[in-house]
């Protein structure tokens, strides 16, 4: 079935680095996403990944990808509380268009 | 302004009255997706066009729900007869046609129902 799970709330101090993690259970996905979502807002496209590659690199922002574990993580560097935001992580299953998301992480940001 | 446009931001309406939204997509992109999302969870996919094919509904588009996308440019979501469980956030999204082209979002219309 479809399914990306993530853990609900994170916090860290400003300056750290931040990890979101995600599984992701369908094993035919080819694209894997991360977007940002602050209060009242749409969804906002920080990046993504090819299913064949294991680690994405976008200026403060790192993904890695266990595709054997299906599992995805999103690596925050020197988080500001800019950053503060509920995080998505998405699957898209091979074959369809759709964006499968988990529930999304709430990244808190304190000084 | 050349994003993914949504009219309008938010909708309070009385149960039972009829509702329709509009999204206008980034210009050259011919693929447009509606999805609704909830207090608390991740957007759920609703349904996509192709140019003006719809192509893909989910099994969350009821029949009091409707889509359209006439000209292949902006698309409508309908809502007819609305009912309490219909009070979420529409997000529109759009994108270029191809497996690599990411999905980019609106800033949704809130809906409240009375």
């Amino acid at each position: 079935g479809e399914d990306v799970e993530q853990s609900l709330f994170l916090s860290v101090r400003e300056g750290d680095s931040s990890v979101i993690n995600c599984t992701y259970t369908d094993s035919s996905s080819t694209y894997l996403y991360w977007y940002k979502q602050e209060p009242g807002a749409g969804l906002q496209l920080l990046t993504y990944i090819f299913s064949n590659m294991d680690m994405k690199q976008d200026q403060r922002l790192t993904v890695l990808l266990n595709k054997k574990d299906k599992h995805l993580s999103l690596r925050i560097a020197d988080t500001q509380t800019g950053d503060s935001a509920i995080y998505f992580c998405a699957e898209r299953p091979g074959g369809y268009n759709k964006l499968i998301f988990g529930a999304g992480t709430r990244l808190a940001v304190h000084p | 302004d050349t994003g993914v446009s949504q009219n309008p931001r938010h909708k309070i309406t009385k149960r039972g009255q009829n509702v329709t939204f509009r999204c206008d997509p980034i210009s050259e992109h011919n693929r447009l997706y509606w999805y609704r999302q909830t207090l608390g969870q991740g957007p759920e996919f609703l349904t996509y066009f192709q140019n003006e094919a719809q192509l893909e509904k989910s099994r969350l588009l009821s029949d009091r729900f409707s889509a359209e996308r006439p000209k292949g440019s902006f698309s409508t979501l309908e809502i007819q007869r609305t009912e309490q469980g219909d009070s979420a956030m529409y997000l529109c999204a759009s994108s270029l046609e191809g497996q690599n082209q990411p999905q980019h979002f609106g800033d949704g219309t809130r809906l409240s129902i009375l």
